[in-house]
């Protein structure tokens, strides 16, 4: 199985600034037949379901706000909120659709400064 | 907005099954792939299948071949996973997850149905 390790496992950051939470995987998730990467990421409020933010590394799912953007190639991702917003606060997750059994990395936990 | 609506909690004794349900939209189920995937308390993600409602086509983790089964109910737009040989290890929060595109499978989770916590002890 492809194993997802995210970084930091938990970091705060103040109202404004930006956040940046990096993801790695154990194997290149770069499919040379269409150059996407395949690797998704998730937004999980407290008590909620996890919700889909970015999927093929960099494109944005309809509706999530500009400041989520996405980023990396092969095995280093990263996912960037460029402006913190006090609704931001949850646990966010790395996961890769390139391979099955799909998996996820371990979530890293975003709060307020 | 989509919604995938699942079933209530459920407590059960190990070595017995339980049966989730995930009702979605005629448009969901005629054109979207459903993901299972659960949440073990304070824990990370994990998959545990796929089915396409319109064929009934499955394909399931390795993990959980042999105790994971996922159906579908067409009359009604409902999915069902069951899962049998439950051990305190299942304690979780199952969620049904709808594929991000229509029509294919590339693996990735856009609307989830709310969750539901499976409780496994004696």
């Amino acid at each position: 199985d492809i194993v997802m390790t995210q970084s930091p496992g938990s970091m705060a950051v103040s109202l404004g600034e930006r956040a940046t939470i990096t993801c790695k995987s154990s194997q290149s998730l770069l499919y040379s037949s269409n150059n996407k990467n395949y690797l998704a990421w998730y937004q999980q409020k407290s008590g909620q379901p996890p919700k889909l933010l970015i999927y093929w590394a960099s494109t944005r799912e309809s509706g999530v706000p500009d400041r989520f953007s996405g980023s990396g190639s092969g095995t280093d991702f990263t996912l960037t909120i460029s402006s913190l917003q006090a609704e931001d606060v949850a646990v966010y997750f790395c996961q890769q659709h390139y391979f099955t059994p799909y998996t996820f990395g371990q979530g890293t936990t975003l709060e307020i400064k | 907005q989509v919604q995938l609506v699942q079933s209530g909690a459920a407590v059960k004794k190990p070595g017995a099954s339980v049966n989730i349900s995930c009702k979605t939209s005629r448009d969901t189920f005629n054109n979207y792939h459903i993901h299972w995937l659960r949440q073990a308390p304070g824990q990370g993600l994990e998959w545990m299948g796929v089915v396409n409602p319109r064929g009934g086509g499955t394909s399931y983790a390795q993990k959980f071949q042999g105790r994971v089964i996922m159906t579908r109910d067409t009359s009604t737009s409902t999915l069902y996973m069951e899962l049998s040989s439950l051990r305190s290890e299942d304690t979780a929060v199952y969620y049904c997850a709808r594929e991000g595109l229509s029509g294919t499978w590339y693996g990735w989770f856009g609307p989830w149905g709310q969750g539901t916590l499976v409780t496994v002890s004696s």
